[in-house]
């Protein structure tokens, strides 16, 4: 079955590092996603992803953030100064497009990547 | 703006239970409706959803879920818990082009 992949399971950065977590969406996906949950809160959304360019984004995705598709099958987000409270668990998210109104289709996660900013 | 309520930040049943996990919506559009599964270290797993058909929706591991416009719930059942079932669960809405607005979780635990 496929599924969507991210790299590393858990990173420990020092604070003011850049860090990139990469994501390998699933093939035919063409819609991709970031959430971030911090340790005990809830499921938040960060950023959407299509065609190149991003489509959506939260008040939390601020400056500090981008993302990319380097190449046909990575999806990279990337946290150019981590701070403290970035620390978090970062899911990436893929859909197949839909067609028509609004999203019916089903996120597919992946199991995330645990990043611990000290 | 949309926005999802969990009742209940921690739910504990007995095996064999019913399982009830509560979830109000607020949509200004009709909304699409998810209930999301995470396991101990796990990612997000979806249960099943709600895409304007049935309003009664079935999902897997033996759970559903049934949209109440008039209540602006979509409550989350199972009529036996299950150890297994143990976990910490999501809803979520969407009424734009994309995106997920989830909640903020329920932890299900299960007792013999």
């Amino acid at each position: 079955e496929p599924e969507v992949t991210q790299t590393p399971s858990h990173q420990v950065t020092q604070m003011g590092q850049e860090v990139i977590l990469r994501c390998v969406p699933i093939s035919n996906h063409l819609y991709f996603y970031w959430y971030r949950q911090i340790l005990g809160q809830k499921v938040e959304f960060l950023v959407s992803f299509y065609n190149n360019e991003i489509s959506e984004k939260s008040e939390i995705f601020d400056d500090q953030f981008s993302v990319e598709r380097p190449d046909g099958s990575n999806f990279t987000l990337k946290i150019r100064s981590t701070k403290l409270e970035d620390s978090a668990m970062y899911f990436c998210a893929s859909s197949e497009v839909t067609p028509g109104r609004g999203l019916a289709g089903e996120l597919f996660f992946g199991e995330g990547s645990r990043l611990t900013v000290l | 703006a949309q926005s999802v309520t969990q009742l209940g930040s921690h739910v504990s049943v007995s095996e064999g239970a019913l399982v009830l996990l509560r979830c109000n919506y607020s949509s200004s559009v009709p909304p699409y409706l998810f209930w999301y599964v995470q396991y101990p270290n796990q990612g997000l797993q979806l249960l099943l959803k709600y895409t304007s058909a049935a309003t009664l929706v079935k999902g897997i591991n033996g759970f559903e879920a049934e949209f109440k416009k008039s209540e602006t719930s979509f409550h989350l059942t199972k009529p036996s818990a299950h150890m297994s079932d143990a976990a910490e669960y999501f809803c979520a809405v969407s009424d734009r082009a994309l995106g997920l607005t989830f909640g903020t979780g329920t932890r299900l635990q299960v007792t013999l």
